[in-house]
């Protein structure tokens, strides 16, 4: 069945950097589109950022655009997001989810992601 | 402040129908389909209904979608107390370049 596991999260200091990956399993990760998609604590759902099964299109929200990049190997089923010069608002649960006609069709357990001196 | 608009919250009682609304606007819901998902208490969300009516396999037919112009709903029919979560819509943003969500619809089983 189809599975996501992210990691990668933990605390880091306003103005750091971290590093999120996604590891799918139970499909054929290289057919699929991929997504980020972020739940600040208490809050609802924001999307982060999209990429294209082959990596060759790429979308980010306004809110991370030029601080976050989305990639992936899908020579390892992997899914990533690196984030530098992380503020307090990008404090929150990370979901990676793999992406179907415009729907998240499923969706990882998440990792969290704290920014706080 | 959400681009897509839910109501914070929704009530009904076991066996009862409730419905749930989402507005957009012509570079969201207008154009695009709409996906709802269910949110139980401290679990990832999940698909409950995708391409504006479509429900993925496992989702019981007491949920159903509909849209129409810039809006949509969610319909639960025979309320049930696991029904209890919150619900989001989504679509794609074509101003935007992205999906947007609504803020989120908390249903309480009474």
């Amino acid at each position: 069945q189809v599975q996501l596991v992210e990691s990668g999260g933990g605390l880091v200091k306003p103005g750091g950097s971290l590093r999120l990956s996604c590891a799918a399993s139970g499909f054929t990760f290289s057919d699929y589109y991929m997504s980020w998609i972020r739940q600040a604590p208490g809050k609802g759902l924001e999307w982060v950022s999209y990429i294209s099964s082959s990596g060759s299109t790429i979308y980010y929200a306004d809110s991370v655009k030029g601080r976050f990049t989305i990639s992936r190997d899908n020579a390892k089923n992997s899914l990533y997001l690196q984030m530098n010069s992380l503020r307090a608002e990008d404090t929150a649960v990370y979901y990676c989810a793999r992406t179907v006609t415009e729907s998240f069709h499923h969706w990882g357990q998440g990792t969290l992601v704290t920014v706080s001196s | 402040q959400s681009v897509l608009t839910q109501p914070p919250s929704a009530s009904g009682t076991p066996g009862q129908r409730v419905t749930i609304s989402c507005s957009g606007s012509s570079s969201n819901i207008g154009t695009n389909t709409v996906n709802w998902y269910q949110q139980l208490p401290g679990t990832a969300p999940k698909l409950l209904i995708y391409s504006n009516n479509q429900r993925p396999s496992g989702v019981p037919d007491r949920f159903s979608g509909s849209k129409s112009g810039t809006s949509a709903s969610l319909a639960i029919s025979g309320l049930q107390s696991e029904d209890e979560a919150d619900f989001y819509c989504a679509a794609w943003d074509d101003s935007l370049n992205g999906w947007v969500f609504g803020g989120g619809t908390k249903l309480t089983v009474l």
